[in-house]
């Protein structure tokens, strides 16, 4: 089966400090993964497209600046949030989808608590 | 403004009850898929349908797809507690990009 492996599953930072949240597919290759993020009770909301080798797609209202995403590699993208603030706390999620076929599957989580 | 819009946003039920979760949009997708969410965790994968009309048994869920491709709905027979969760429609365009409905909280009280 596809497996997305997401680290860490919680953090808790600084406000200011810079978070890198790792987003792997371990036993296919992936070249798009989408990250999420889901505040408490409510649904995933889109924040971007990572595509491996290229630049990332981001949705209407998501600072590409802040929210740094990188794809060097068919297995492996990353969220950087950048000068995290109290408002970016959330749940982050990445989905990573096959080379071939329908299925899009999901990470853990990641937990953000920025104080 | 939700694409999808999912209905009810909760509910709160005994064991053994039977219910069905809505899920709705004005646009037409390729495909539209059902998850499951436990907190603090990543959305399952249920099920995905595809052909307008489609129907798919998952035990005691019963997921069905509009013949417009536009809607689909989730049936649960004799909720149990084990089914308590926040479940996710989501609707799949192209490059398998997928848009969530809001969520409908799932309480299936023993």
């Amino acid at each position: 089966g596809a497996v997305v492996s997401q680290h860490p599953s919680w953090v808790i930072c600084k406000s200011g400090t810079s978070v890198k949240i790792e987003c792997r597919s371990l036993d296919f290759q992936a070249t798009t993964m989408f990250w999420y993020r889901q505040f408490p009770k409510q649904s995933l909301m889109l924040m971007a497209t990572s595509n491996e080798g290229s630049k990332a797609t981001y949705e209407q209202g998501v600072e590409k600046d802040k929210f740094l995403i990188n794809h060097a590699s068919l297995t492996l993208s990353t969220l950087t949030v950048t000068s995290a603030h109290p408002e970016d706390s959330s749940f982050y999620i990445c989905s990573a989808r096959k080379d071939r076929g329908l299925g899009n599957t999901f990470g853990s989580g990641t937990r953000l608590t920025v104080v | 403004t939700q694409l999808l819009e999912q209905s009810p946003q909760f509910l709160s039920i005994q064991e053994g009850e039977n219910l069905t979760v809505y899920c709705n949009s004005s646009s037409v997708f390729s495909s539209l898929q059902w998850y499951r969410q436990e907190p603090g965790e990543g959305p399952v994968l249920l099920v995905t349908v595809v052909t307008g009309g489609e129907v798919k048994k998952l035990k005691r869920l019963t997921f069905q797809f509009g013949d417009a491709r536009k809607d689909s709905s989730l049936h649960i027979t004799a909720a149990q507690p084990g089914d308590t969760g926040l479940y996710l429609c989501a609707g799949v365009k192209a490059g398998n990009m997928l848009t969530f409905g809001g969520g409908t909280r799932l309480m299936v009280k023993p």
